[in-house]
């Protein structure tokens, strides 16, 4: 079982360069979203989706964008790197609120903006 | 707006011993969550607590949910080496999608 797929796992950028964050899931999930973890800061919210074709943004949205391509499929955008985006990046996949389940996580997109 | 607080933000304990670490929100909830995170990996679901008096209880760990006190707890018992990691709760908000996490604590279990 592959889970929750992002790619890729490690990436440095320099300032102004942009990149996308892949992230699969192949469970057939309906939500996902897209986290932040900074040090002693716990997880962040960038960008969710609740179902295909809708995204909305969480707590910290800025200089982020996302596509939600398909039910398997969502990735985000960086258009312009800055060093405070400098982060662990992780996407999650769960079912929906309705059901009892938790929140899946891929392995993690370790970034650097120098 | 919700707010999620876990504390201790760090434990260095023994093997053997037992230790409590707690969760507190702010606001109305009715699904909690706790969450395990060894060092450069992902987050591994321990827990999901439903009601007011949930308790949940896996090998050494048990988890309980007070939503009257807005407090969850996460118990370890006679602690072990493996169970060193970092632990998050996450707190679902009912108006939406969103889990809202506390900042982790970070549990050394010393042999």
């Amino acid at each position: 079982n592959a889970g929750v797929t992002q790619t890729p796992k490690f990436q440095v950028l320099k300032t102004g360069q942009s990149m996308t964050l892949q992230c699969a899931q192949d469970m057939n999930h309906n939500s996902m979203y897209w986290y932040r973890q900074d040090p002693g800061m716990g997880l962040r919210l960038i960008y969710y989706s609740a179902s295909e074709g809708t995204t909305d943004k969480g707590e910290v949205p800025n200089g982020y964008n996302v596509s939600r391509l398909n039910k398997r499929e969502f990735s985000l955008r960086l258009e312009s790197a800055a060093p405070s985006q400098t982060s662990v990046y992780f996407c999650a996949s769960m079912q929906d609120r309705r059901t009892v389940t938790e929140a899946f996580f891929g392995q993690g997109t370790r970034l650097t903006v120098v | 707006e919700l707010k999620v607080e876990q504390n201790p933000l760090f434990l260095s304990m023994q093997e053997g011993k037992n230790y409590t670490i707690y969760c507190n929100y702010s606001t109305t909830s009715d699904r909690l969550y706790w969450y395990r995170q060894d060092p450069g990996k992902s987050l591994e679901s321990l827990f999901v607590l439903l009601s007011n008096g949930a308790v949940k209880q896996e090998g050494r760990l048990m988890a309980s949910l007070d939503t009257k006190a807005r407090l969850s707890t996460l118990h370890i018992t006679a602690a072990v080496h493996d169970l060193s990691a970092t632990y998050f709760c996450a707190v679902d908000m009912k108006s939406n999608y969103q889990l809202i996490w506390g900042a982790g604590t970070k549990l050394i279990i010393k042999p």
